[in-house]
């Protein structure tokens, strides 16, 4: 798997938006992006995946630019539940096996 | 919809004691995994399974041992217990081969070593 870097922790106030960008350099041409979230005491769930330009669901948005050597994810109007940490995943989804998570990013969201 | 259960929710063992950690999933999902998630890390894979009867090592298989006898459970064993191995377990199942998978984890099992 494409080795992925973000930011260890970042802060907001409510009601702002937030951008979290991961760096994977290394992505190959069978690669997609998917970001995973995990509360404290719970798994990680799926929020989002994609494989170029931009996907958006009703959690949040994806942008993946043309080299797709980074992607941000973007997290709309976040609230004090939005607390938790992000995982970047680069891997294809073709099968990929050893699926490793790195230690994410921490977002803080702040009344 | 279940989804992937994991049993215990908690459990104290003390050193060199054995037991099974338990995992089942009812999407029938090919792939199933173990992580274990220590304090304010990420996660590291221990082991995976890509169908019954297929296993292979993660990032820190030693210590635990897994089998896959059928598609449905993918059990976790300590064969002998270290505190090094307290920590909170997930196990994780998605369908494999296909397009737009995404990993599906259990609530976690929180296992103190004595």
């Amino acid at each position: 798997l494409a080795k992925t870097t973000q930011p260890i922790s970042m802060d907001s106030y409510e009601g702002q938006e937030v951008n979290i960008t991961c760096s994977h350099n290394n992505i190959a041409t069978n690669d997609y992006i998917t970001w995973y979230q995990q509360f404290p005491s719970q798994g990680p769930r799926f929020i989002i995946q994609g494989y170029k330009t931009k996907v958006t669901n009703e959690v949040a948005s994806l942008f993946i630019p043309a080299d797709r050597k980074s992607s941000t994810l973007s997290l709309p109007r976040v609230s004090l539940s939005d607390t938790a940490v992000y995982y970047c995943l680069v891997g294809d989804s073709g099968g990929y096996q050893k699926v490793t998570f790195g230690t994410g990013t921490k977002l803080q969201v702040i009344p | 919809n279940a989804g992937v259960t994991q049993t215990p929710k908690f459990q104290v063992l003390k050193t060199g004691q054995s037991m099974t950690l338990q995992c089942a999933q009812d999407m029938n999902h090919e792939y199933m995994s173990w992580y274990r998630q220590d304090p304010g890390m990420g996660l590291r894979l221990i082991h995976y399974s890509v169908g019954a009867g297929i296993t292979d090592q993660g990032e820190v298989p030693n210590g635990y041992n897994v089998s896959r006898s059928t598609t449905e459970d993918f059990p976790l064993r300590l064969l002998s217990a270290a505190p090094s191995q307290t920590s909170v377990y997930f196990c994780a199942s998605r369908t494999y081969g296909g397009t737009n998978e995404k990993l599906f984890f259990g609530s976690g099992t929180q296992l103190s070593v004595l």
